[in-house]
């Protein structure tokens, strides 16, 4: 059980817009720990999407955007493309814990 | 370029030890905490450990802790995770990674992943 709640799956079609949620807590996200998000293409090692408020890492198109708000976050993709259809994940950190904590993960798929 | 590149996994019996390794290339190594993150095939990413810059801060995730240990050396740009009583629930690929700061007791992101170093714990 994950520290930090995603949706298992979401799908769109081509050129619509899509959300990610990320669930947490008053330990995490509640506290004003920073969200990143992740990308994982199929097959491939995860690479950071977006990093703290909402900025992105060169390379990355204005397609994507996260949000915050009390205990949970969102990631925003629109104008869905195929090329997007890949697992996310959010982390931050938890001083409950002491560490990082990641989501478990949300399968994309491009209808 | 910027570059993690693991070693070290392989296949072991249960019970057994093993170390797997992270030599990272076109940074500054000592200036950045650092991360082993591992994933099972068709599940999701479990943070497992961490070090400040220095070594002087470690942690572990509560399935690892007692047989997990983290290790950095910065003359050789090196990271290890030196793995004992290995369990077949630790069968994973497991990431280097690195965090864009030089502590680890926060939330910063985790910029640079290596491609994995696959452990596969059986008999």
């Amino acid at each position: 059980q994950s520290v930090l709640t995603q949706p298992p799956s979401v799908s769109g079609a081509p050129g619509q817009r899509v959300t990610i949620s990320c669930t947490g807590g008053d330990s995490n996200i509640g506290a004003y720990y920073d969200v990143h998000w992740y990308q994982q293409l199929p097959g491939t090692a995860p690479r950071l999407l977006i990093h703290g408020r909402n900025n992105r890492p060169s390379g990355v198109p204005e397609r994507f955007s996260a949000s915050e708000s009390g205990t949970a976050a969102s990631l925003a993709i629109t104008g869905l493309q195929a090329e997007d259809e890949a697992d996310y994940y959010c982390q931050s950190y938890d001083s409950l814990s002491g560490h990082v904590v990641f989501g478990g993960g949300t399968k994309l798929t491009v209808l | 370029e910027v570059q993690l590149m693991e070693s070290g996994g392989g296949l072991v019996q249960p019970g057994r030890s093993l170390r797997v390794s992270c030599v990272a290339s076109g940074f500054t190594f000592d200036d950045y905490g650092m991360h082993w993150v591992r994933q099972v095939r068709g599940q999701g990413l479990e943070w497992v450990s961490s070090i400040n810059w220095n070594g002087d801060t470690v942690a572990y995730a509560d399935s690892v802790k007692g047989r997990f240990t983290i290790s950095r050396d910065n003359a050789k740009n090196s990271l290890h995770l030196h793995m004992n009583s290995l369990r077949p629930e630790d069968t994973a690929l497991y990431y280097c990674v690195k965090y864009t700061s030089s502590s680890v007791d926060s939330s910063y992101a985790m910029d640079v992943w290596g491609q994995g170093t696959s452990v596969t714990v059986s008999s």
